[in-house]
């Protein structure tokens, strides 16, 4: 089992609507949880951190965060073809981000 | 400002070559990753550094791989000898900070390395 899961996805969502991505850790002593974008063929970039349980906003994004359940997920409004691309969870045991474990991905593909 | 640079970004290879991975981090960033990516294993951390002192190899997969930092500007990731399995595309980040929690992670282009 790998420490973090996520759905490979294809995952795919009308333009405008909302998309929800999901991810699911093993190692409770996870504190701090990322979510990078990574265009095809091109590097992560971040977008969002959580390090509490419940949500945080930031624009269209929102992350959550269930601690007891171990479960992260992101929803991205209003969904722009710009968001087409791979989403990569990753948990850390620090509340510092040195030390990433990252899930496979999953591919996010909106239909104009 | 200039971003992570990586090179080459791209390296085809025969198997049992030495391969040699560059990266200059972003000027004042004072931590420094190496990671590996596979469509199989996902995104992978191998080794990161604090102000050029190796923190954490675990994930270095064998005696083959190699990394330093002689200093603050410059990092190389040597694979000695090389193996097909060792096709990926290799990734080097920065960061200003270690351990602090408003701090970000930057990755470079990334080297797409093929071993033959």
């Amino acid at each position: 089992q790998k420490e973090v899961e996520q759905n490979s996805g294809p995952l795919s969502v009308p333009e405008g609507a909302i998309a929800s991505l999901n991810c699911t850790y093993s190692d409770r002593g996870s504190q701090s949880f990322f979510w990078y974008r990574q265009y095809s063929g091109k590097s992560p970039e971040l977008i969002m951190s959580i390090y509490s349980n419940g949500d945080k906003e930031d624009g269209r994004f929102t992350a959550q965060l269930n601690k007891a359940s171990q479960y992260v997920s992101l929803l991205i409004r209003d969904s722009q073809p710009s968001d087409s691309a791979t989403y990569l969870c990753a948990a850390s045991r620090d509340f510092g981000n040195e030390k990433l474990t990252f899930g496979t991905g999953t591919r996010l593909t909106i239909i104009p | 400002d200039a971003g992570v640079i990586q090179s080459p970004r791209h390296e085809v290879t025969e198997m049992g070559q030495e391969v040699t991975l560059r990266c200059k981090p972003i000027s004042g960033h004072n931590s420094l990753f190496w990671y590996r990516q596979t469509m199989m294993r996902g995104l992978e951390l191998l080794i990161y550094f604090n102000n050029n002192v190796p923190i954490d190899d675990s994930g270095m997969p064998e005696d083959r791989f190699s990394a330093k930092m002689p200093n603050a500007s410059f990092s190389t990731l040597k694979i000695q000898p090389s193996e097909p399995r060792d096709s990926a595309v290799y990734f080097c980040a920065s960061s200003l900070q270690m351990g602090s929690p408003t701090d970000t992670q930057y990755f470079g282009p990334g080297t797409r390395l093929t071993v033959l």
